[in-house]
């Protein structure tokens, strides 16, 4: 069965530097999707950055960016220039046209100190 | 730019009452989405649906049904409320399939 897995229950970090969360996953699909979506206190769950597993490049979204690491089923999230509003609950999530359904880690939750 | 819209945003039943809890999205997508999200936990999904007319359960589907009467409408009903089912419930759809893009600001549901 396919598993995500974010060892990182908290993490924080200096404005305008940079951090990476961590999250390790596993399927044996060779097609399949990771996500990062970024939930802040307001609840509201967002969209942060998509990875087709397919693609070699790294995905990049302005500060965001994940490094891919297909044969060790690794998919970490940088974020670069830290700023207060990063402040929140991230969650990485998996998908596969198999299973048919979005397998969310555990979350890390990342503190940004002024 | 309303994106998906969830309502109630906050709602208090006892055990057994039944209520239903509204979906909606204006971008025309295909695919919405059903999850429940428990304390410290991600989103597990309850109920989905790739187009107008169909829908598949997810990972937790008893104890709730859904409806998909039009392309921007996906409603969530609780038939018997139970305490169990105490969680924050959202809403999303998207663009292709099994990638929820947009999330709603989801749905706080305590059951007594």
């Amino acid at each position: 069965a396919q598993t995500v897995t974010q060892s990182q229950p908290e993490m924080s970090v200096q404005e305008a530097e940079t951090v990476t969360l961590s999250c390790t996953y596993d399927t044996s699909e060779s097609d399949y999707y990771l996500f990062w979506y970024k939930q802040p206190p307001s609840r509201q769950m967002i969209l942060v950055i998509r990875q087709e597993a397919y693609k070699q490049q790294n995905a990049t979204e302005n500060r965001f960016s994940v490094n891919f690491q297909k044969a060790a089923k690794s998919f970490s999230l940088k974020i670069s220039d830290s700023q207060l509003g990063d402040a929140a609950m991230y969650f990485c999530a998996y998908t596969d046209s198999n299973t048919g359904k979005l397998i969310f880690g555990q979350g890390t939750t990342l503190q940004v100190k002024p | 730019n309303a994106g998906v819209t969830q309502t109630p945003k906050f709602q208090v039943l006892k055990t057994g009452q039944s209520m239903t809890l509204q979906c909606a999205q204006d971008m025309n997508h295909n695919s919405m989405y059903w999850y429940r999200q428990d304390p410290g936990m991600g989103l597990r999904l309850i109920y989905y649906s790739a187009s107008e007319g169909t829908t598949d359960k997810g990972e937790v589907p008893n104890g709730y049904n859904v409806s998909r009467l039009n392309k921007r409408e996906f409603s969530l009903r609780l038939e018997s409320a139970a305490p169990s089912q105490t969680s924050v419930y959202f809403c999303a759809s998207s663009e292709v399939r099994w990638q929820p893009q947009h999330f709603g600001d989801g749905t706080r549901l305590s059951i007594l």
